[in-house]
């Protein structure tokens, strides 16, 4: 039982670029959700998604876009990256209490 | 609206040592209470979590946290810290209003000397 899987682990962009993370989960979920992690902020909700096909946007969700055509897969876009989005990104799914967390991604934007 | 707040972004203790990490909530319905750790290059596990019923909490590796609703705290206890302890700590608190968005505090590293 895999759990969730964010894909890819590392990456570094340069400024304007684009590309998608990917989250998959094996739990059947409901709800999933975005977070990025900066030192001293904690964990900020990017988006979420309350079951496929639906997104909602959380509390930073500026300079990012997310879909969820499939229950089990949630992506994260970023279309122009920014160094400001430099961060370590971390997918969860839940059933509406205890999170599970992907093992995050390191984005680092040049 | 709800939201966490953390005391104390470092936390140093010795090994064998009581561990008291520290978390107030606001919240204007009954809370949904969690603590989660981070070890490095890690995703976060969950230690303990309180959503109804007993009001001490034991989780896993020791520790346990115990919901006061008169202090509106919830605070993390271990009563030995061991090395394997060193980490970062999560508060966190269940939006209840549409997603079940989990808000987190800030977090706490928590440094264990020998």
């Amino acid at each position: 039982n895999a759990g969730v899987t964010q894909t890819p682990k590392f990456r570094v962009l340069k400024t304007g670029q684009s590309m998608t993370l990917l989250c998959a989960q094996d739990m059947n979920h409901e709800y999933m959700y975005w977070y990025r992690q900066d030192p001293g902020m904690g964990l900020r909700l990017i988006h979420y998604s309350v079951g496929e096909g639906t997104t909602a946007k959380g509390e930073v969700p500026d300079g990012y876009n997310v879909s969820r055509l499939k229950k089990q897969n949630f992506l994260l876009g970023l279309e122009s990256a920014a160094p400001s989005q430099t961060s370590v990104y971390f997918c969860a799914s839940s059933t509406g209490a205890e999170a599970f967390f992907g093992q995050g991604t390191r984005l680092t934007v040049v | 609206a709800q939201s966490v707040t953390q005391l104390g972004s470092h936390v140093s203790v010795s090994e064998g040592a009581l561990v008291l990490l520290r978390c107030n909530y606001s919240s204007s319905v009954p809370p949904y209470l969690f603590w989660y750790v981070q070890y490095p290059n890690q995703g976060l596990q969950l230690l303990l979590k309180y959503t109804t019923g007993a009001t001490l909490v034991k989780g896993i590796n020791g520790f346990e946290a115990e919901f006061k609703k008169s202090e509106t705290s919830f605070h993390l206890t271990k009563p030995s810290a061991h090395m394997s302890d060193a980490a970062e700590y999560f508060c966190a608190v269940i939006l209840n209003t549409g997603g079940f968005k989990t808000i987190f505090g800030a977090g706490t590293r928590l440094f264990v000397k020998a």
